[in-house]
């Protein structure tokens, strides 16, 4: 098993440009996470999924940002515009149920300068 | 929201001594999880715990959920075992399986020294 699988690992784009992260569940997982880590904040909820519908994207800080799971083994995470304030490392989880634990990916570094 | 504390927020031992990390929550919750943040940046899930006890090798866990708070147990620390430690939770919504969003704590940093 890879494991949840996020690319790219590190990037850096100038304000203003479309980002977009990927992320490859695990297979078999129904439940898909977005997060977010700063220093500021933390470790932040964004957005979930639940059999490729989104259940709960309270967390998205603006229309700015937007995701989609089109199917089992697909995700994307989009921030249009880009700004400095993004800069985060931004982590996808995977889940089959709670009691089985998170599984996280090794997360994507993401520098708006 | 619900609101998770953790303490202390910063911990230095030396190699061969045992911790106890706490975790305070607000509410009721259904879905408890301790997390190891090593230090390239991995997030490791470590137990499942809303409720009860469980060990796994040096580490063990104990959630007291009538009076909201877990610990997480660290014996004979090895340098391996530095990194940010994290509570996390959701709320309890019925009694269900599946899963849902989790609230971290800002975590416990860690460090042993050799």
């Amino acid at each position: 098993d890879a494991g949840v699988i996020q690319s790219p690992r590190h990037e850096v784009t100038e304000m203003g440009q479309e980002v977009t992260l990927r992320c490859k569940p695990i297979s078999g997982h129904d439940y898909l996470f977005w997060y977010r880590q700063t220093m500021m904040r933390g470790l932040e909820l964004l957005i979930y999924f639940n059999n490729n519908v989104p259940i709960d994207d309270s967390g998205m800080p603006e229309d700015r940002f937007s995701a989609k799971m089109p199917n089992a083994s697909f995700s994307t995470l989009k921030i249009q515009p880009s700004e400095p304030r993004d800069s985060a490392v931004y982590f996808c989880a995977s889940s089959i149920d709670r009691a089985y634990g998170y599984t996280f990916g090794s997360g994507t570094r993401l520098t708006v300068v | 929201g619900i609101q998770v504390e953790q303490s202390p927020p910063d911990l230095i031992l030396q190699e061969g001594a045992n911790s106890t990390l706490r975790c305070n929550f607000s509410d009721s919750v259904n879905n408890l999880q301790w997390f190891h943040q090593n230090p390239w940046g991995q997030l490791i899930n470590l137990f499942y715990i809303p409720s009860g006890t469980k060990q796994n090798g040096r580490l063990s866990a104990t959630t007291v959920a009538t009076e909201r708070y877990s610990l997480l147990y660290i014996s004979s620390s090895q340098t391996t075992d530095s990194g940010v430690y994290f509570c996390a939770v959701s709320i309890a919504e019925g009694s269900g399986g599946g899963a849902d969003g989790l609230t971290f704590g800002k975590g416990t940093h860690l460090i042993i020294q050799p």
